[in-house]
C-alpha cells in the first residue's frame, strides 16, 4: 500500500486549461502539504493543511486553490495555467510539527 | 526563520570511494535536522533525521550525519558508495513549533564507475 500516493503521475496541458492534482496519505498523520519543485529542483512549500485547516499558504498566485475534503486527502486546483507553472508538485504529510514529512511521487505538470 | 545552505551544487565521486555532503543551517534555537535523497523521476526519500540526543545519527542505506552545534552544520557521510547512490541530496530544517520545512538547493551526486 502506497503510503502517500499522488494522481496522476504526469499531466500535460495548455496555457488557459484548469487542472487537478489530487493527494492520499493512508498514514493517519493529521498534516499534509503541496512542495512545488522548479527546474532548478529548488523545493517551496506552498501550502498545509491540519485537519482540514489551512495553517500554511505562502506566497501562491490565487490561481492555486487546495482543497482537504478531510484529513487524508488534499488536492490542488490550478485555474488559467501558465508557461510558468511547470513543474513537478509533490504531496507530503507529517504528524503534528518538527517535520519529519512523507513523501508521494510526485506530479510532473508540462503547460505547452 | 530557518534557512539550509548546501554549498556543494554537484558532486562525483567513483564507486567505492566515500562520500561526504555538507549542509549548514541558520536557525536560533536547537533545529530538527533531515537528510532526504531524490532519485531520478521519483519523490523524496528520509535518508535520516536528528531531533535531540547522540549527535551521530544513523540512516537507511548506510549513510550517517553528524550534528555539530558549534559550525552550524549537518554533513552526510557514506564509507563507500554503490552506483545506486546517484541522486539529488537534500538537507532540510524543521523546528518543534512549526510546520513548514525548509529544504537546501540540493546536491546532485554522480557515481563513476
Amino acid at each position: 500500500d502506497t503510503a502517500v500516493s499522488q494522481t496522476p503521475k504526469y499531466l500535460v496541458t495548455q496555457m488557459g486549461n484548469d487542472k487537478s492534482i489530487k493527494c492520499e496519505q493512508n498514514l493517519g498523520h493529521d498534516t499534509m502539504y503541496w512542495y512545488k519543485q522548479d527546474s532548478k529542483k529548488f523545493l517551496k512549500i506552498m501550502f498545509s493543511y491540519n485537519n482540514k485547516e489551512l495553517i500554511i499558504n505562502e506566497t501562491v498566485p490565487n490561481r492555486f486553490s487546495p482543497k482537504s475534503p478531510d484529513k487524508a486527502h488534499l488536492n490542488l486546483h490550478i485555474n488559467s495555467l501558465e508557461l510558468g507553472d511547470s513543474a513537478v508538485y509533490f504531496c507530503a504529510s507529517s504528524r503534528g510539527t518538527g517535520g519529519g514529512y512523507t513523501f508521494g511521487s510526485g506530479t510532473r505538470l508540462t503547460v505547452v | 526563520a530557518q534557512s539550509v545552505t548546501q554549498p556543494d551544487i554537484h558532486i562525483t565521486v567513483s564507486e567505492g570511494a566515500s562520500l561526504e555532503l555538507r549542509c549548514n543551517y541558520s536557525y536560533g534555537a536547537t533545529p530538527y535536522l533531515f537528510w532526504y535523497v531524490q532519485s531520478p523521476g521519483q519523490g523524496l526519500q528520509l535518508l535520516l533525521k536528528y531531533f535531540s540526543g547522540d549527535t551521530l545519527v544513523q540512516g537507511i542505506k548506510g549513510f550517517e550525519a553528524e550534528f555539530k552545534r558549534s559550525q552550524s552544520s549537518f554533513n552526510l557521510r557514506k564509507p563507500s558508495v554503490h552506483w545506486s547512490d546517484a541522486a539529488e541530496y537534500f538537507c532540510a530544517v524543521g523546528t518543534s513549533n512549526d510546520y513548514k520545512l525548509s529544504f537546501g538547493a540540493g546536491t546532485t551526486v554522480t557515481v563513476r564507475a
